[in-house]
């Protein structure tokens, strides 16, 4: 069966530092991989998705960049953290893009 | 249903009492919808699926209706849990590969 792995699961880090979080997905091969944030009592916001290595779309402009190194890792950096990248980061897969997408448990990010 | 500003909508329900959860979509393009559930600190849970040429769907104690003529989905809970308590949340794909995803409904179970 498939999963999906995020790390780390809390996280907190001072504006300014780099940041870097990881998404893994096992047992399948070339799935849609995307990046989400979510705001506190708020719906999930679409940063990034990619439908294969090296390909990688954004959905918003932001602070934040995504990569794609291998079939099933997806990775989510930033330069310099600002106070307003704070929030809950999801990290989802999906066979193709008219099927469900598979949640990880996600990282809350804090910035001091 | 769909919520404004930083307060969802809450569903407050008796234990045993069936639930029914609504959605408002944007787009009449969309052709697939999700139900989902999130649980406090963990990410979204696929519960259901239907697509377009279809207006009712059944799951195990769910059923999911949609009406495209007013661009309406709901999300039917029977017998509803305690394990039911949670923020569900439908998602339209009417762009591609991207979900939008709505605001979210909190659902209480008291039992």
């Amino acid at each position: 069966s498939q999963t999906i792995h995020q790390w780390p699961a809390t996280l907190v880090q001072p504006v300014g530092s780099p940041l870097s979080l990881e998404c893994t997905v096992e047992g399948t091969s070339n799935p849609n991989l995307y990046w989400y944030r979510q705001a506190a009592g708020r719906g999930l916001q679409l940063l990034f998705y990619s439908v294969g290595i090296g390909q990688i779309s954004s959905e918003v402009p932001q602070n934040l960049s995504a990569s794609r190194p291998q079939d099933r890792q997806f990775i989510l950096s930033s330069k310099k953290l600002l106070l307003s990248d704070s929030g809950f980061y999801l990290c989802a897969w999906s066979v193709r893009g008219n099927q469900p997408q598979h949640f990880g448990d996600g990282t809350r990010l804090s910035i001091l | 249903g769909e919520s404004v500003g930083l307060h969802l909508p809450t569903l407050s329900v008796q234990e045993g009492d069936n639930s029914i959860i609504n959605c408002a979509y944007s787009n009449s393009a969309s052709d697939y919808f999700i139900w989902y559930k999130q649980e406090s600190g963990k990410g979204p849970q696929f519960i259901i699926d239907i697509r377009s040429n279809m207006d009712k769907r059944q799951g195990q104690r769910v059923t999911v209706l949609l009406n495209k003529t007013v661009k309406h989905l709901s999300l039917q809970i029977a017998a509803t849990q305690p394990g039911d308590s949670a923020v569900y949340f439908c998602a339209e794909n009417g762009y591609g590969n991207k979900l939008v995803f709505g605001a979210g409904t909190i659902l209480r179970v008291k039992s």
